[in-house]
């Protein structure tokens, strides 16, 4: 596809559960980022995957995420033992390069986890 | 660190009128800033980007962005607002001359258009 794609587009899960979200990037492109939007927040750095290198996991709020990615193809972002505060929409994006600044990011649709 | 505020979660305005939404920006270094638009039901679409170049950006559907380092500023503006302009807008800012430079967004202002 065009575009970067996102599954599922929405999750209902009870306390507790483990949960793996999905991200398919633009074709070629080498960064893959994961960000996190609750409810009246701004959007919040997760994880960040370019190339080769070491992902950047700076913004993982507790031991219970971590996020894979298989060559510069797809990543899968989980969540184990689920919380309640983990209710949010996941936003994934790519860009060709990775430079932050040059570079621009697009952006799946993003999976509404809702955590019960 | 960098870091933005978004003045303003809600922001009406009639259809026709301007649309000013502001955002202000914190930065050690020269910044990259950015505008972000996220329509109902969709993902998140760039709309504009400052890198240094020229001080007033020109962005897609109409839209521009003054920087304004006095004032730490990068307000987004609209001459005339279409109903179809009704959406959640992001101000970001990045740091590219830092070597730990990620994106960082402000929280979102949300657009109405009042017909």
């Amino acid at each position: 596809g065009a575009g970067v794609s996102q599954s599922p587009s929405n999750k209902v899960t009870e306390k507790g559960k483990d949960v793996e979200l999905r991200c398919d990037p633009i074709s070629g492109h080498t960064a893959l980022y994961w960000y996190r939007q609750r409810l009246g927040q701004g959007l919040e750095f997760l994880i960040y995957f370019q190339g080769n290198s070491a992902p950047d996991k700076s913004g993982l709020p507790s031991d219970r995420f971590s996020a894979e990615r298989t060559g510069e193809s797809v990543s899968t972002l989980t969540i184990q033992r689920t919380q309640q505060e983990d209710s949010a929409v996941y936003l994934c994006a790519s860009s060709l390069f990775g430079l932050a600044g040059e570079d621009t990011q697009y952006f799946g649709p993003g999976t509404r986890l809702t955590v019960l | 660190a960098q870091s933005v505020t978004q003045l303003g979660s809600h922001v009406s305005v009639s259809e026709g009128a301007l649309v000013l939404l502001r955002c202000n920006y914190s930065s050690s270094v020269p910044p990259y800033l950015f505008w972000y638009v996220q329509y109902p039901n969709q993902g998140l679409q760039l709309l504009l980007k400052y890198t240094s170049a020229a001080t007033l950006v020109k962005g897609i559907n109409g839209f521009e962005a003054e920087f304004k380092k006095s004032e730490t500023s990068f307000h987004l503006t609209k001459p005339s607002a279409h109903m179809s302009d009704a959406a959640e807008y992001f101000c970001a800012v990045s740091e590219p001359m830092n070597r730990d430079d990620k994106i960082i967004f402000g929280k979102g202002t949300r657009l109405h258009i009042l017909p």
